[in-house]
């Protein structure tokens, strides 16, 4: 098993407010993911970073914003949610050697009202 | 061509069937390739690597046709724990991300 956390699980709350979903991995890989995947559809990539203080967005647009201070952990943030941010959002991270191996985390479910 | 497609499904099968599922990609330059499998409401988990012809672990075979820029999977002895969701994984052109399949959605019933 991968060791690759996300908080919280699952998020219920209001239009407008700010939200950071939490991403965290022990084991030192220096790439990590952040993708977005509504219920029966495919996994699109919104960020990822390659390692301390390289961010960079992916290939779906998202209003969301992300940093990486730390190798362990690449927070997202939502300054302002919106009833469109409703999403599944997977955090993932990638084994070093070239493998393109990802482990993901269990992910966060947001449901904004 | 799609940068990775995938027939969706869903594939009903009984136990013990043999499936298979094929996945075309576009990056002709892409040495690595992965299936995936997706439980219901779960985070995807790597199933298979694939870095040559092709790959067998246990009841599942991928196999690699670069040629006609395709990878297939093969599920023989079908379980009901096989029902899942299978994600064909390839990298992107510029070699930078993952791109991943909508996926074939898989059920083995008794």
């Amino acid at each position: 098993e991968a060791d690759i956390y996300q908080t919280p699980r699952y998020l219920v709350i209001g239009t407008g407010k700010k939200i950071t979903l939490e991403c965290s991995q022990t084991m030192g890989h220096d790439k990590m993911y952040w993708y977005q995947q509504d219920p029966g559809m495919e996994l699109h990539l919104i960020h990822y970073s390659y390692g301390v203080n390289s961010t960079e967005k992916g290939d779906l647009s998202s209003e969301s914003t992300v940093s990486r201070i730390r190798t362990e952990h690449f927070p997202l943030t939502l300054e302002s949610a919106r009833p469109s941010h409703t999403s599944q959002y997977l955090c993932a991270s990638e084994t070093a050697g070239g493998t393109d191996t990802q482990y993901f985390g269990p992910g966060t479910r947001l449901t904004v009202l | 061509r799609k940068e990775v497609e995938q027939d969706p499904g869903p594939f009903n099968v009984p136990e013990g069937a043999t499936v298979a599922f094929n996945c075309t990609y576009s990056n002709s330059a892409s040495q690595s390739f992965f299936w995936y499998r997706q439980d219901c409401r779960k985070e995807p988990k790597l199933l298979m690597s694939v870095y040559s012809s092709g790959n067998e672990d246990g009841r599942f075979t991928a196999q690699l046709n670069r040629a006609s820029q395709y990878i297939s999977l093969l599920i023989r002895d079908s379980k009901l724990s096989d029902s899942a969701t299978y994600l064909c994984v390839v990298p992107n052109q510029a070699g930078t991300a993952l791109i991943f399949g909508k996926g074939t959605t898989l059920s083995v019933s008794s």
